[in-house]
């Protein structure tokens, strides 16, 4: 069931601090996702690769950044975070143009605390 | 860009009832409309997802209709159980492998 590998799946930083959420899948996927998800809402999509294009959503803070060095792992670098970031972070795959479908699989996230 | 809008934003029944999520979307472009469901703690689970070619579609006690005209769509899910409690979330999206719109998300509490 681990397809979409997220770590560590808890993560407490310090105001400020910058701190690098990990995301690795086994289904040669090739669009990765990461999404912010607080409290009692919906997942907001931050960014996407499409192989190694970055797409970064308008409304995404400069603070957040990411890296895919390879189709397997991409990661989610907060450069500075602020309590505001404290969230649940889900990474998810799919398979675009591969004559697979359009599911995006859900890793099990990573939920940060910001003191 | 895409909105997403769901309702109720809660809905409570009881075991054996009936449970109907609905949501509008606005882009007539959108052509995909997953469901997930997720538990407390837990990541987004698909529970049922429908295509623009498809009017309905279902799977055991889960179905999903859609009504592109209207650009609405719509889950229900029959006989009810507790297991069923959780958020569940709509979502679309214009084309395989790009970014999912969510809904806010509905709590279904099932009761026994």
């Amino acid at each position: 069931d681990a397809m979409v590998i997220q770590n560590p799946r808890y993560q407490v930083t310090q105001f400020g601090k910058p701190v690098t959420l990990s995301c690795s899948q086994t289904l040669n996927h090739n669009v990765m996702y990461w999404y912010q998800q607080k409290s009692s809402q919906a997942p907001k999509l931050l960014f996407h690769y499409y192989d190694k294009d970055f797409n970064n959503e308008a409304d995404t803070p400069d603070n957040f950044q990411s890296r895919r060095p390879n189709t397997s792992f991409c990661f989610l670098d907060i450069r500075s975070p602020g309590l505001g970031d404290a969230a649940m972070y889900l990474c998810a795959t799919s398979s675009r143009d591969r004559g697979g479908t359009d599911t995006q699989y859900f890793g099990p996230g990573t939920r940060l605390t910001v003191l | 860009g895409e909105n997403v809008e769901q309702h109720p934003s809660t809905l409570s029944v009881q075991e054996g009832d009936s449970a109907v999520i609905k949501c509008t979307y606005s882009d007539s472009a959108s052509n995909y409309f997953p469901w997930y469901k997720q538990e407390l703690g837990k990541r987004p689970q698909l529970i049922i997802d429908i295509r623009s070619n498809v009017g309905e579609k279902k799977d055991q006690r889960i179905a999903v209709t859609l009504n592109k005209t209207a650009k609405h769509f719509s889950l229900h899910i029959t006989e009810t159980q507790p297991e069923d409690s959780a958020v569940y979330f709509c979502a679309a999206s214009k084309q395989a492998g790009t970014a999912l719109i969510f809904g806010k998300g509905t709590t279904l509490s099932v009761s026994s």
